[in-house]
C-alpha cells in the first residue's frame, strides 16, 4: 500500500548543531505537509504544500516533486525545537484523509 | 484563526465500558478527522467525516462508532475499551480544495485504560 517513510526515527542534537530530516514517499505526489509536535501535544503545521524550496525562520523544506522526496533541515537547533517531526501526504487512490509518516523524534540538549 | 477543541483531554476508563470522545472547530470546515497515535507508529487514521451525517471509515474503525451531527462537530466512541488502546486520540479538520486540504489539529485526548 502507499507508504510514507521518515527517516532517521529519532535524533540527538547538541544546540547549534544542524540537522536534516527526510521523507519518502512510495507514489507519485502533488501535495504534502510538515507537522510539528511538541512532547505530549498537539501537531502544529509547519510547511504545507511545498515546491522546491521554503523557509520559516530556521527551518527549511525542499521538495522535489519527481523524485517523490522532501526534507526539513533545522539550521542552529535549540532547545525549544525538541519534538517530533511527522510528513504527510493525501492518498493516492482518492480519499481525503492524510497517509503520516511515523515520525523523527528530535532531542537537542543545551 | 479558528480552533479545534477536544474534550475530555484525560479520559480514564474501565475495561470494557463504552468511552465518548468529543470534538468541537470554529473554522466551518467541511471535513473532520478522527486519529489516534501510538508511541512510534505515527498517526492512524480510525474515522473521517465530509459532511454532517457523513461517516468513512479509516483503517482502524474495527471497535470504534462515530457521529457527526453537526457540521461543527465530531465524536468517536470507544465501543467496548481495552487494556491495549492506551493511546492519544487527536482530531483534525480541513477545508478541501481539489484533492487537497491543509490540515488542523486539536490538543489530543489521552485515553488510559484501568
Amino acid at each position: 500500500g502507499q507508504q510514507v517513510q521518515q527517516s532517521p526515527a529519532s535524533l540527538v542534537l547538541q544546540e547549534g548543531e544542524n540537522a536534516e530530516l527526510q521523507c519518502n514517499f512510495s507514489t507519485s505526489l502533488n501535495s504534502m505537509q510538515w507537522f510539528y509536535q511538541r512532547p505530549g501535544g498537539s501537531l502544529v503545521s509547519l510547511f504545507y504544500n511545498p515546491s522546491g524550496t521554503k523557509q520559516s525562520g530556521r527551518l527549511t523544506s525542499t521538495t522535489v516533486i519527481k523524485e517523490r522526496r522532501s526534507s526539513l533541515h533545522i539550521s542552529s537547533s535549540q532547545t525549544t525545537d525538541s519534538g517530533t517531526y511527522l510528513c504527510a501526504m493525501p492518498p493516492y487512490q482518492g480519499g481525503r484523509a492524510l497517509i503520516f509518516g511515523t515520525g523523527t523524534t528530535v532531542s537537542v540538549s543545551p | 484563526g479558528g480552533i479545534i477543541t477536544q474534550t475530555p483531554k484525560f479520559l480514564i476508563g474501565q475495561e470494557g465500558q463504552k468511552l465518548t470522545l468529543k470534538c468541537q472547530q470554529n473554522f466551518n470546515h467541511d471535513t473532520m478527522y478522527w486519529y489516534r497515535q501510538d508511541s512510534g507508529k505515527g498517526l492512524r487514521l480510525i474515522y473521517y467525516s465530509i459532511t454532517e451525517n457523513d461517516l468513512q471509515k479509516g483503517d482502524l474503525s474495527e471497535g470504534y462508532d462515530a457521529s457527526r451531527e453537526k457540521k461543527s462537530s465530531f465524536s468517536l466512541t470507544v465501543t467496548s475499551a481495552q487494556k491495549n488502546e492506551m493511546a492519544v486520540f487527536l482530531c483534525a479538520s480541513s477545508i478541501w480544495g481539489g484533492n487537497t486540504g491543509q490540515l488542523y489539529f486539536g490538543e489530543g485526548s489521552k485515553l488510559t485504560v484501568l
